[in-house]
Parts: C-alpha cells; sequence; structure tokens
C-alpha cells in the first residue's frame, strides 16, 4: 500500500493564481481531510470528507474548496491564491471511528508570491 | 468548538532525562486523544493515544495520562535519546456528526541533547 499520497511536492504560486493540491489514498478510508502547518500554529484543520460526495468545513475553510467524487481523492482548490496561503498542506485520512488512527500524507509546501 | 492548548512551545533536556508536554482541552465531549511526533520535514506520525475511558496508557518509553474532569492530558517521555527530537502535537477529537475530526494544539519542540 502507498497509504496517503500528496503532488506536488513543492509548488510556487503568483498571487491570484489557482491551482489543485491532489491527495489521495488506497486504504478505502471513508474519512479524508485537509491540514494546513504555520510555524508556531500548529496543523489546523481545513475541510474534511466523512465519505464520497461528502464535504464540510474545518477551522480555516476561507480560499479553499474540495469535492469527493470518489473514495480514494480527496481534492483542494486554491481558486485565487494569496500570500496568507503559504505553508505546507497535508492530506490525512483513516477509517470512519473515531478512534482510528489517522495517516498524514507527506505535505505539500506552497509559497504563493 | 474544540480548542487544545499545549505547553510548553519548546523544551530542551538532557539525554536520558525525562521530558513533560502538557495538554488542555475545551470539549468535555471528546473522548480521543492521540499524540503526533512530526521529525524535520517529515509528516505526523502517531506515537501513542489514549481514550476517555482510561487514565493512562504506557508504551516503552512513553506514557500518557489523562484526567478528564481537568480536561487535560499528558505526554511523558523517560530516559531521552537524541533521536526523540521532534516537535509533538498532541489533538482532541470527539465523536459525532464530524466522524471525529483532530483539533491539534500548536506544538511542542523538544530538544535532547546528548
Amino acid at each position: 500500500n502507498a497509504g496517503v499520497t500528496q503532488t506536488p511536492k513543492f509548488q510556487v504560486l503568483k498571487t491570484g493564481q489557482s491551482m489543485t493540491l491532489q491527495c489521495a489514498q488506497d486504504m478505502n478510508h471513508e474519512y479524508m481531510s485537509w491540514y494546513r502547518q504555520d510555524p508556531g500554529m500548529g496543523l489546523r484543520l481545513i475541510h474534511y470528507s466523512v465519505g464520497a460526495g461528502i464535504t464540510d468545513q474545518g477551522e480555516v475553510p476561507n480560499g479553499y474548496n474540495v469535492s469527493r467524487s470518489t473514495t480514494e481523492d480527496f481534492p483542494l482548490r486554491l481558486l485565487s491564491a494569496a500570500p496568507s496561503q503559504t505553508s505546507v498542506y497535508f492530506c490525512a485520512s483513516k477509517a470512519g471511528q473515531v478512534y482510528n488512527e489517522q495517516f498524514f500524507g507527506p505535505g505539500t509546501r506552497l509559497t504563493v508570491l | 468548538g474544540e480548542n487544545v492548548e499545549q505547553h510548553p512551545s519548546t523544551l530542551s533536556v538532557q539525554e536520558g532525562d525525562s521530558a513533560v508536554i502538557k495538554c488542555t482541552y475545551s470539549d468535555s465531549a471528546s473522548n480521543y486523544f492521540p499524540w503526533y511526533k512530526q521529525e524535520l520535514g517529515k509528516r505526523p506520525q502517531l506515537i501513542i493515544d489514549i481514550r476517555s475511558n482510561v487514565g493512562e496508557k504506557k508504551d516503552q518509553r512513553i506514557a500518557v495520562t489523562l484526567n478528564k474532569t481537568a480536561k487535560h492530558f499528558s505526554l511523558h517521555i523517560t530516559e531521552t535519546q537524541p533521536e526523540d527530537s521532534a516537535v509533538y502535537f498532541c489533538a482532541a477529537s470527539s465523536y459525532g456528526g464530524s466522524q471525529g475530526n483532530l483539533i491539534f494544539g500548536k506544538g511542542t519542540k523538544l530538544s535532547v541533547k546528548p
């Protein structure tokens, strides 16, 4: 199993550009989520999904969109990038129940100029 | 919503000493408390977790304690080694409509000096 994979590993954008961060998992996990990590701020939840076709907002959803058309994939879209979105983005997944271990992807380092 | 406070933000210990990291949570409905370790440039990885019906859990040199009344939980690392140097995150989760979103503390950077 590859686990949770993310692409790209690094990305530089200009203000106003759009892009999609890709996330996939091969563990048949129902639950997937996106976090951003900023220095001194920990991991903050952006959006999450409890299954295909179901998404909801986390702590810091503004400026990001998500969709979940399949169990495996959970892309994160930045419609109009801003410098404040410079961060490291982690995708994560786990089996549905709350007590199950949450697995993280390797992360995408995004810089918005 | 849930809020998790973590202290200290940095911790430096000598090799062989013990390290303690403390977290408090706000939502009394939270019932699952994992701890993650993140090495530099790597992804967070689960090292230990505890459920609300348990007061303490140990795994070799690491242990976690939970005080539900006070709404705080702690990570204890004994006989620290240089490879324990990393950032540690606590998190809290409650089962419900959100399927157990993990809300994280801001992290503790642990440095173990040889």
